[in-house]
Protein backbone atom coordinates (compact mmCIF):
# COMPACT_ATOMS: atom_id res chain seq x y z
CA UNK A 1 0.00 0.00 0.00
CA UNK A 2 1.25 3.90 -1.08
CA UNK A 3 2.13 5.90 2.02
CA UNK A 4 3.31 9.14 2.44
CA UNK A 5 3.59 10.56 5.62
CA UNK A 6 4.73 14.19 6.48
CA UNK A 7 6.39 15.19 9.77
CA UNK A 8 7.85 18.78 11.02
CA UNK A 9 5.34 20.91 11.13
CA UNK A 10 4.71 23.42 13.77
CA UNK A 11 4.57 26.92 15.27
CA UNK A 12 7.95 28.81 14.15
CA UNK A 13 8.09 32.76 14.48
CA UNK A 14 8.15 35.05 11.43
CA UNK A 15 11.59 35.01 9.66
CA UNK A 16 12.10 31.69 11.12
CA UNK A 17 13.11 28.39 9.48
CA UNK A 18 11.28 24.83 9.36
CA UNK A 19 12.21 21.37 7.55
CA UNK A 20 9.47 19.36 6.68
CA UNK A 21 10.16 15.60 5.77
CA UNK A 22 7.92 13.25 3.85
CA UNK A 23 8.31 9.50 4.71
CA UNK A 24 7.54 7.45 1.57
CA UNK A 25 6.55 3.94 1.60
CA UNK A 26 4.57 0.94 -0.32
CA UNK A 27 6.36 1.98 -3.76
CA UNK A 28 9.48 2.48 -5.43
CA UNK A 29 10.69 5.75 -4.01
CA UNK A 30 13.81 6.24 -6.75
CA UNK A 31 11.82 6.31 -9.45
CA UNK A 32 9.18 8.82 -9.37
CA UNK A 33 8.48 12.50 -9.22
CA UNK A 34 7.77 14.04 -5.79
CA UNK A 35 6.13 17.13 -5.19
CA UNK A 36 4.58 19.77 -2.05
CA UNK A 37 1.47 21.93 -2.47
CA UNK A 38 0.03 23.76 0.28
CA UNK A 39 -3.18 24.70 1.56
CA UNK A 40 -3.78 27.74 3.49
CA UNK A 41 -6.65 28.42 5.71
CA UNK A 42 -9.88 28.99 3.83
CA UNK A 43 -7.86 28.97 0.44
CA UNK A 44 -7.37 26.38 -2.44
CA UNK A 45 -4.39 24.20 -3.02
CA UNK A 46 -1.21 25.78 -3.98
CA UNK A 47 1.74 23.89 -6.03
CA UNK A 48 4.95 24.40 -4.34
CA UNK A 49 7.50 22.45 -5.87
CA UNK A 50 8.93 19.65 -8.03
CA UNK A 51 12.01 17.30 -8.06
CA UNK A 52 12.70 14.62 -10.72
CA UNK A 53 13.48 11.38 -9.24
CA UNK A 54 17.08 11.57 -8.94
CA UNK A 55 16.97 14.84 -7.40
CA UNK A 56 19.26 16.66 -9.76
CA UNK A 57 16.24 18.49 -11.12
CA UNK A 58 13.52 20.45 -9.53
CA UNK A 59 11.04 23.46 -9.99
CA UNK A 60 9.55 25.54 -7.42
CA UNK A 61 6.24 28.54 -8.26
CA UNK A 62 7.59 31.99 -7.88
CA UNK A 63 6.00 32.91 -4.33
CA UNK A 64 8.12 30.44 -2.71
CA UNK A 65 11.27 30.47 -4.86
CA UNK A 66 14.72 31.51 -3.05
CA UNK A 67 12.80 30.50 0.62
CA UNK A 68 12.03 26.91 -0.05
CA UNK A 69 13.93 24.02 -1.47
CA UNK A 70 13.20 20.83 -1.82
CA UNK A 71 15.44 17.63 -2.03
CA UNK A 72 15.04 14.27 -0.96
CA UNK A 73 16.99 11.29 -0.10
CA UNK A 74 16.28 8.14 -2.16
CA UNK A 75 18.28 6.12 0.45
CA UNK A 76 16.01 6.63 3.15
CA UNK A 77 12.42 7.16 0.91
CA UNK A 78 12.06 10.55 1.92
CA UNK A 79 11.51 13.84 0.43
CA UNK A 80 11.76 17.47 2.28
CA UNK A 81 11.10 20.76 2.16
CA UNK A 82 13.46 23.43 3.84
CA UNK A 83 11.53 26.51 4.30
CA UNK A 84 13.37 29.43 5.40
CA UNK A 85 12.67 32.91 6.36
CA UNK A 86 8.87 32.01 6.81
CA UNK A 87 5.97 34.91 6.60
CA UNK A 88 2.71 35.06 8.28
CA UNK A 89 0.96 33.58 4.87
CA UNK A 90 3.27 30.81 4.65
CA UNK A 91 0.73 29.19 7.56
CA UNK A 92 -0.99 26.44 5.79
CA UNK A 93 -1.58 22.43 5.54
CA UNK A 94 1.67 21.01 3.23
CA UNK A 95 0.90 17.85 1.98
CA UNK A 96 3.81 15.64 -0.60
CA UNK A 97 2.26 13.91 -3.34
CA UNK A 98 3.68 11.05 -5.68
CA UNK A 99 4.23 12.20 -9.19
CA UNK A 100 2.62 9.80 -12.19
CA UNK A 101 1.53 10.70 -15.86
CA UNK A 102 1.65 14.31 -15.06
CA UNK A 103 -0.53 14.33 -12.13
CA UNK A 104 -0.39 13.39 -8.46
CA UNK A 105 -1.66 10.28 -7.86
CA UNK A 106 -1.02 9.67 -3.95
CA UNK A 107 -0.91 12.30 -0.98
CA UNK A 108 -0.15 12.62 2.54
CA UNK A 109 -2.50 13.45 5.31
CA UNK A 110 -0.62 16.39 5.63
CA UNK A 111 1.58 18.87 8.75
CA UNK A 112 0.14 22.20 9.47
CA UNK A 113 2.77 24.68 9.54
CA UNK A 114 1.78 28.01 11.75
CA UNK A 115 3.75 31.48 11.15
CA UNK A 116 2.14 33.55 13.77
CA UNK A 117 1.41 37.17 12.41
CA UNK B 1 1.56 32.26 -12.50
CA UNK B 2 -2.04 32.74 -12.00
CA UNK B 3 -4.16 29.75 -10.72
CA UNK B 4 -6.54 28.56 -13.25
CA UNK B 5 -9.62 29.66 -12.89
CA UNK B 6 -13.02 27.52 -11.16
CA UNK B 7 -16.27 28.66 -10.51
CA UNK B 8 -16.22 28.88 -6.81
CA UNK B 9 -19.52 26.70 -6.60
CA UNK B 10 -21.70 24.23 -7.93
CA UNK B 11 -24.58 22.42 -7.65
CA UNK B 12 -27.55 19.56 -7.86
CA UNK B 13 -29.52 17.14 -6.73
CA UNK B 14 -29.17 13.33 -6.39
CA UNK B 15 -28.91 11.64 -9.52
CA UNK B 16 -28.27 14.30 -11.97
CA UNK B 17 -25.06 15.97 -13.47
CA UNK B 18 -22.95 18.83 -13.49
CA UNK B 19 -19.49 20.24 -15.16
CA UNK B 20 -17.12 22.31 -13.51
CA UNK B 21 -15.21 24.15 -15.74
CA UNK B 22 -11.43 25.22 -15.31
CA UNK B 23 -9.93 27.57 -17.47
CA UNK B 24 -6.27 28.57 -17.94
CA UNK B 25 -4.32 30.08 -20.85
CA UNK B 26 -2.00 28.66 -23.63
CA UNK B 27 0.87 28.21 -21.80
CA UNK B 28 -0.77 25.92 -19.17
CA UNK B 29 -4.54 24.46 -20.48
CA UNK B 30 -4.08 24.88 -23.91
CA UNK B 31 -0.03 23.81 -24.24
CA UNK B 32 -0.19 20.26 -22.26
CA UNK B 33 -2.34 17.70 -22.31
CA UNK B 34 -1.25 17.18 -18.32
CA UNK B 35 -4.54 18.30 -16.93
CA UNK B 36 -5.84 16.29 -13.89
CA UNK B 37 -8.84 16.86 -11.17
CA UNK B 38 -8.34 16.11 -6.99
CA UNK B 39 -11.81 15.74 -4.98
CA UNK B 40 -10.82 16.93 -1.49
CA UNK B 41 -13.10 16.72 1.51
CA UNK B 42 -12.12 18.92 4.28
CA UNK B 43 -9.54 17.18 6.57
CA UNK B 44 -8.80 14.63 4.50
CA UNK B 45 -5.79 13.71 1.30
CA UNK B 46 -6.97 15.08 -1.98
CA UNK B 47 -7.92 12.19 -4.46
CA UNK B 48 -6.82 12.08 -7.87
CA UNK B 49 -9.86 11.73 -9.94
CA UNK B 50 -8.94 12.45 -13.65
CA UNK B 51 -5.22 12.38 -15.22
CA UNK B 52 -4.17 13.79 -18.78
CA UNK B 53 -7.46 15.51 -19.40
CA UNK B 54 -9.73 11.96 -19.65
CA UNK B 55 -8.12 9.14 -18.31
CA UNK B 56 -9.14 7.59 -14.67
CA UNK B 57 -7.29 6.07 -12.38
CA UNK B 58 -8.12 2.37 -11.32
CA UNK B 59 -10.49 2.64 -8.39
CA UNK B 60 -12.59 5.95 -9.52
CA UNK B 61 -15.81 5.51 -10.94
CA UNK B 62 -16.68 6.37 -14.63
CA UNK B 63 -19.26 8.78 -13.18
CA UNK B 64 -16.24 11.23 -13.48
CA UNK B 65 -15.33 12.09 -16.88
CA UNK B 66 -12.90 14.70 -18.33
CA UNK B 67 -12.69 17.14 -21.35
CA UNK B 68 -10.82 19.67 -22.79
CA UNK B 69 -11.69 22.23 -25.26
CA UNK B 70 -9.00 25.22 -26.11
CA UNK B 71 -7.87 26.82 -23.02
CA UNK B 72 -10.85 25.52 -20.59
CA UNK B 73 -10.87 22.14 -19.12
CA UNK B 74 -14.10 20.19 -17.59
CA UNK B 75 -14.91 17.73 -15.48
CA UNK B 76 -18.51 16.35 -15.28
CA UNK B 77 -19.69 14.11 -12.53
CA UNK B 78 -22.53 12.16 -13.71
CA UNK B 79 -25.23 10.92 -10.90
CA UNK B 80 -24.33 13.13 -8.19
CA UNK B 81 -23.88 11.13 -4.79
CA UNK B 82 -24.15 12.41 -1.47
CA UNK B 83 -20.31 11.73 -0.78
CA UNK B 84 -19.59 13.82 -3.94
CA UNK B 85 -19.81 16.70 -2.15
CA UNK B 86 -16.82 17.97 -1.66
CA UNK B 87 -14.18 20.35 -3.03
CA UNK B 88 -12.88 20.16 -6.46
CA UNK B 89 -9.75 21.19 -7.95
CA UNK B 90 -8.17 21.25 -11.41
CA UNK B 91 -4.34 21.45 -12.58
CA UNK B 92 -2.34 21.62 -15.22
CA UNK B 93 1.29 21.26 -16.44
CA UNK B 94 2.94 24.79 -17.16
CA UNK B 95 6.45 23.64 -18.41
CA UNK B 96 10.04 23.65 -16.98
CA UNK B 97 9.20 21.47 -14.07
CA UNK B 98 6.25 24.20 -12.66
CA UNK B 99 2.28 23.04 -11.97
CA UNK B 100 -0.86 25.17 -11.59
CA UNK B 101 -3.90 24.68 -9.93
CA UNK B 102 -7.05 26.16 -9.77
CA UNK B 103 -9.00 27.78 -7.57
CA UNK B 104 -11.42 25.17 -5.90
CA UNK B 105 -14.72 24.70 -6.54
CA UNK B 106 -17.07 23.46 -3.86
CA UNK B 107 -19.85 20.93 -4.85
CA UNK B 108 -23.19 20.68 -2.73
CA UNK B 109 -25.26 17.82 -3.42
CA UNK B 110 -29.02 19.44 -2.93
Amino acid sequence: EVQLVESGGGSVQPGGSLRLSCAASGFSFSVYWMAWVRQAPGKGLEWLALINPSGSESGSVDSVSGRFSVSRDNGANSLYLQKDILRADDTAVYYCARGKDGSFDFWGQGTLVTVPS
Amino acid sequence: QSALTQPPSASGSPGQSLTISCTGTNSDVGSYNYVSWYQHHPGKAPKLLIFEVTKRPSGVPDRFSGSKSGNTASLTVSGLQADDEADYYCCSYTGGYSYVFGTGTKVTVL
